[in-house]
């Protein structure tokens, strides 16, 4: 079982509208949940960490199931700018461990 | 947030060849650093983590001896690809773990460098 599953998609979403997508983690102990957006050929840029409580950043929202193990993104009122892959990052402590990174799920957003 | 720079950008050697990437945080110190890769559509994938005056660590499945690391000072780390051959064209990517003090530490990522082996 991979560690972080995510749906690649692609997800072309009409601008304007709510898109939301989920990641799943299979290590129980994880610590800390963010996600990342990545443009094509660019390094990863973080978007969000992901909080027990959830948490909202403007038109993003984090949030966090750990009964579930799985975290989602909601993206509302999309616009063009969006469009990247968004990556789904779990930390699962140890001290100088890195981080792990899901595959990303493509967002196309459309005029 | 801080800044972390790679050099080269983007490079082409030919097979056989070695290639030194260079890490750099330029406004914090980074005990650790961490080299990634990331093939296309594909994740970013560990190879190791960097530590300041001690020995990488390496992720299973990563030669040591052909991705040789050196983290001299708590500012740069450097990946050398030994002995190139195509299979290593990738993305490479470092991070620089930047100690808050608090539970989480935040990561800042170089822009990557893009090895393309002849």
């Amino acid at each position: 079982r991979k560690e972080v599953e995510q749906d690649p998609g692609p997800f072309n979403v009409p601008e304007g509208a709510t898109v939301a997508f989920n990641c799943t983690y299979s290590n129980s102990a994880s610590q800390s949940f963010f996600w990342y957006r990545q443009d094509c050929r660019k390094e990863p840029k973080l978007l969000m960490s992901v909080y027990s409580s959830g948490n909202e950043d403007g038109r993003f929202t984090a949030q966090l199931n750990r009964a579930s193990q799985y975290i989602s993104l909601l993206i509302r009122d999309s616009k063009l700018s969006d469009s990247a892959t968004y990556l789904c990052v779990v930390y699962s402590g140890g001290g100088a461990d890195g981080l792990t990174f899901g595959k990303g799920t493509h967002l196309i957003i459309q005029p | 947030g801080a800044v972390v720079s790679q050099h080269p950008s983007w490079v082409i050697c030919k097979s056989g060849t070695s290639v030194k990437i260079e890490c750099r945080s330029l406004d914090f110190q980074a005990t650790t650093m961490f080299w990634y890769r990331q093939f296309p559509k594909q994740s970013l994938m560990l190879m190791a983590t960097s530590n300041e005056g001690s020995k990488a660590t390496y992720e299973q499945g990563v030669e040591k001896d052909k991705f040789l690391i050196n983290h001299a000072s708590l500012t740069l780390s450097t990946l050398t690809v030994t002995s190139a051959h195509p299979e290593d064209s990738s993305f490479y990517i470092c991070s620089a773990r930047k100690t808050s003090g608090g539970a989480t530490d935040t990561q800042y990522f170089g822009p990557g460098t893009r090895l393309t082996v002849l």
